[in-house]
């Protein structure tokens, strides 16, 4: 149950577009389609925007938008806006009913 | 309005015991699995425990299994973990969380209770 790998902090421009990588293995994000994403703002709760690597819940912008690949997950946020400054989490089955989460990343938009 | 609070967090010794609670309504508890996960300070998040409907399945990660507990009441719309033999890392902000299983995520979370774990 070792955490999912992502990059600590990214950073874009209002308007640019940008992409944030979630690597596991092939016991969590290489086997299972069940990876989602999570923003998070400063003192607020965790909430989910993406679900099964690529679907969005209704009631999310469509700017943001997710993929996965082997064994590596990405969430791409499109068009960058200010209150896009978050925390993003992304999380993966990981069989036996257990979950894992990333490290986070830190998204600051300039 | 849905709602999930977290309470019982607090400092506590290593070695020593602690129970949280985590207060739902707006929803039909005993219809949803629930989870607790952590925020490590300064790290991200770690799932900690499941608990399925009519508390079917407990699952746990492998830091807390043999020390933490999940249960639930479905008459109080309440989960809780009793957390044994508590460490220094155990030290996070846990949050209580819904599992929403035709989407295969916890979709709401509540805003968390600090556990701290020093001498």
């Amino acid at each position: 149950q070792s955490a999912l790998t992502q990059p600590a902090s990214v950073s874009g421009s209002p308007g640019q577009s940008i992409t944030i990588s979630c690597t596991g293995t092939s016991s969590d994000v290489g086997s299972y389609n069940l990876v989602s994403w999570y923003q998070q703002h400063p003192g607020k709760a965790p909430k989910f925007i993406i679900y099964e690597a690529s679907k969005r819940p209704s009631g999310v912008s469509s700017r943001f938008s997710g993929s996965r690949s082997g064994n590596t997950a990405s969430l791409t946020i499109s068009g960058l806006q200010a209150e896009d400054e978050a925390d993003y989490y992304c999380c993966s089955y990981a069989g036996l009913s257990t979950w894992v989460f990333g490290g986070g990343t830190k998204l600051t938009v300039l | 309005e849905v709602q999930l609070v977290e309470s019982g967090g607090g400092l506590v010794q290593p070695g020593r015991s602690l129970r949280l609670s985590c207060t739902t309504s707006g929803f039909t508890f005993d219809d949803y699995a629930m989870h607790w996960v952590r925020k490590v300070p300064g790290k991200g998040l770690e799932w900690v425990s499941g608990i399925g409907r009519n508390s079917f399945n407990m699952d746990y990660a492998d830091s807390v299994k043999g020390r933490f507990t999940i249960s639930r009441d479905d008459a109080k719309n309440s989960l809780y973990l009793q957390m044994n033999a508590l460490r220094a890392e155990d030290t996070a902000l846990y949050y209580c969380a819904k599992f929403r299983s035709d989407f295969d995520v916890f979709d709401l979370w509540g805003h968390g209770t600090m556990v701290t774990v020093s001498s």
